[in-house]
């Protein structure tokens, strides 16, 4: 079965300021990850994703994430971090069936 | 609009009332899932369909039934709610062969007294 770790339950960071959120997975073979963001009130919407190829891929809102297989590892990053990222993020990984685990979340907090 | 949507957004509701929460989806979508979302759990899997007239359990199912008659539409009903139910549910659905991509509608807000 697979599972994903989110380590940072809370995180405050200054705007302007550079982002990463942590996500570890569990899965035996290659994963299908992804990042969703979620504001107030809302649905999630997907950041990004990766199936193959490139470890380093791109998202919406400036976000991008790398893929290290050799740490399970598959971080989100944002060089400038703006007020309106305030939100939670939440990892999910997939595997050779069409279902999702998600990690609990991490709350980002943008302070002026 | 083309989308996924939920109803009701909101609910409000007492211990061992039957609840119905609809998902609509206009894309055709083969997959569709619910989820429950509370705090410091992410979200959990309550039941999923491959395909009209396939459903399944997820990770957590006790409590709830679904249905699945039409592609497009996926209700999750409580039986008999109860307070341990009071949670924010997501509905999604994914096209075959999307690696997995979920699309998700807006949440209900659901509270049992």
């Amino acid at each position: 079965a697979q599972s994903v770790t989110q380590p940072d339950i809370h995180i405050t960071v200054s705007e302007g300021a550079s982002l990463e959120l942590r996500c570890n997975y569990s899965y035996g073979a290659t994963p299908y990850l992804f990042w969703y963001v979620q504001s107030p009130g809302q649905g999630l919407q997907l950041l990004l994703k990766y199936f193959s190829g490139d470890t380093l891929v791109q998202g919406i809102k400036g976000f991008e994430a790398e893929f290290k297989r050799s740490q399970s590892s598959f971080n989100l990053r944002k060089p400038s971090v703006h007020w309106s990222d305030a939100a939670e993020y939440f990892c999910a990984v997939g595997g050779h069936d069409y279902k999702l685990s998600f990690g609990a979340g991490t709350t980002v907090t943008v302070r002026a | 609009d083309a989308g996924i949507t939920q109803s009701p957004r909101y609910k409000i509701t007492e211990t061992g009332r039957q609840v119905t929460l609809m998902c609509h989806q206009t894309w055709s979508h083969s997959y569709m899932f619910w989820y429950r979302q509370d705090l410091g759990h992410g979200l959990r899997l309550i039941y999923y369909s491959a395909a009209a007239d396939i459903t399944d359990k997820g990770e957590v199912p006790d409590g709830y039934v679904v249905s699945r008659s039409k592609t497009e539409n996926f209700p999750l009903t409580l039986e008999s709610a109860t307070r341990s139910q009071t949670s924010v549910y997501f509905c999604a659905s994914s096209p075959l062969r999307a690696h997995n991509e979920q699309f998700f509608g807006p949440g209900t807000r659901l509270t049992v007294l």
